[in-house]
């Protein structure tokens, strides 16, 4: 049963133009959805984090958009880089000592 | 900065071997974890712990497991390995909830194992 559901797959995007990754979750009591970015060679990393009391949030060029109601929750790179090429990972969890339940990941190349 | 350190990034075994896949944090942190990632399939996780001695079972533990001695180390081994378990391995380590960041969870950099 796949609790976190990532897509597209891959995501070829212009350099300058916006990329989004969308998932969806299935269980309610979730309530942390953070995003991984991992460059080649690289374990992934913190990106950017969302609770559901809050609709959005943005840290520079990403920003995350959270939809409680149809539980999903979305990451848009803005002005999008070739810097920016790697897999991204969107990612749910239950506060406390819960581990993470990951997406299958989105492999996003911006080209110039 | 958190180091999550993977002593073996590349490993070539034959099939049948043990294997054993060392990490170490350096953060004090309670909980790790361990993940295998295969293309198309994300990070699937096999066992993780919360605290020294302590072990729980993740989504795919089968054919895994772990050792947590000493609350900085945490070993993933394969009793026997297989050529399905070909693959890239990390670990991870997260501090207490409630704590600074302490949902965020801090990766190693892999270790790709190849069995054959």
């Amino acid at each position: 049963q796949q609790q976190v559901k990532q897509s597209p797959q891959s995501l070829i995007v212009q350099k300058g133009g916006i990329s989004i990754i969308n998932c969806a979750y299935e269980n309610t009591a979730f309530d942390y959805f953070p995003w991984y970015q991992q460059f080649p060679g690289k374990g992934p990393a913190l990106l950017i984090a969302i609770r559901p009391d809050v609709s959005e949030k943005k840290e520079g060029r990403f920003t995350i958009s959270f939809n409680k109601s149809a539980k999903q929750f979305s990451l848009h790179i803005m002005d999008s880089q070739p810097g920016d090429s790697a897999t991204y990972f969107c990612a749910a969890a239950i506060s406390g000592n819960t581990p993470l339940v990951f997406g299958k990941g989105t492999r996003l190349s911006v080209i110039a | 900065d958190v180091k999550v350190t993977q002593s073996s990034r590349y490993l070539v075994k034959r099939t049948g071997e043990k294997v054993f896949l060392e990490c170490v944090q350096d953060m004090d942190h309670e909980n790790m974890f361990w993940y295998r990632q295969d293309p198309g399939l994300g990070l699937r996780l096999i066992y993780f712990s919360y605290d020294v001695k302590m072990k729980e079972k993740g989504d795919i533990p089968e054919g895994y497991s772990v050792s947590r001695e000493k609350k900085e180390r945490f070993s993933l081994i394969l009793e026997s390995a297989s050529t399905n378990q070909t693959s890239m391995y990390l670990c991870a380590s997260k501090g207490m909830p409630g704590t600074g960041r302490g949902n965020t969870i801090y990766f190693g950099e892999g270790s790709w194992l190849t069995v054959v």
